[in-house]
């Protein structure tokens, strides 16, 4: 079974340009979640979507930061524009279920640097 | 918000040896599980706890949901090299039609052939 897939896995911006991130979940998972992991972190969670509507975003910077979810299966990330402190890996997962949270397959990742 | 807590940072063990981390919140949750990450990867999980108390074994992996429900530990026996890496523990508290990971901050194992 093929994993979680994220492309790019590195990217390098300038601060005030945009990025976007693009993440394709386990074919068949309902659930699909960004996290931001800054170094010597834990991932923490940025947004949740069941299929293709937004389930939690209470941590997501939303004057900078979007996602969508077009046709509940692919997801992009986007930052416009971005700052020196969102330097961090952008990680993508999936879960086959609608509530649980605790299966979750995490994608490599995007490292972003921002200079 | 909520918070766990796993020290030290990192820990250095020769090959062979045990090790157990301890993972500590001051919330309660439903469930928790532990991760390990590779360098260049994303978290993979290694055991999920569901009910307090339980005691769960993966190979040499044992963990332990505590009876609080505010705790839980890893231990890892007979290390061998591949098992370098960041082990990370999470906590799952269900909101009603939701739920949400906490993840704490890791502990970089480093093993000493």
């Amino acid at each position: 079974e093929a994993g979680v897939a994220q492309s790019p896995r590195y990217k390098i911006i300038e601060k005030r340009q945009s990025v976007a991130f693009w993440c394709n979940p386990i074919s068949g998972h309902a659930t699909l979640y960004w996290y931001q992991q800054i170094l010597g972190q834990g991932p923490k969670l940025l947004i949740q979507f069941q299929n293709n509507g937004v389930v939690d975003d209470s941590q997501l910077p939303k004057d900078r930061f979007s996602a969508e979810r077009l046709k509940g299966v692919d997801s992009t990330l986007k930052i416009q524009p971005a700052k020196l402190e969102d330097s961090a890996v952008y990680l993508c997962a999936s879960s086959p279920y609608s509530r649980g949270a605790y299966e979750q397959y995490f994608g490599p990742g995007t490292r972003l640097t921002v200079t | 918000g909520q918070q766990l807590n796993q020290s030290p940072q990192s820990m250095f063990i020769q090959e062979g040896e045990d090790v157990s981390m301890n993972c500590t919140s001051s919330s309660i949750f439903n469930t928790w599980l532990w991760y390990k990450q590779d360098p260049g990867e994303g978290p993979v999980l290694l055991i999920a706890l569901y009910k307090a108390g339980e005691l769960t074994s993966n190979g040499r992996l044992t963990a332990q949901f505590g009876i609080t429900r505010k705790d839980s530990f890893l231990n890892i026996s007979a290390s061998i090299p591949s098992d370098v890496g960041i082990y990370f523990c999470a906590g799952q508290l269900w909101t009603g039609a939701n739920s949400k990971l906490t993840f704490g901050k890791g502990i970089t194992l480093s093993v000493r052939p």
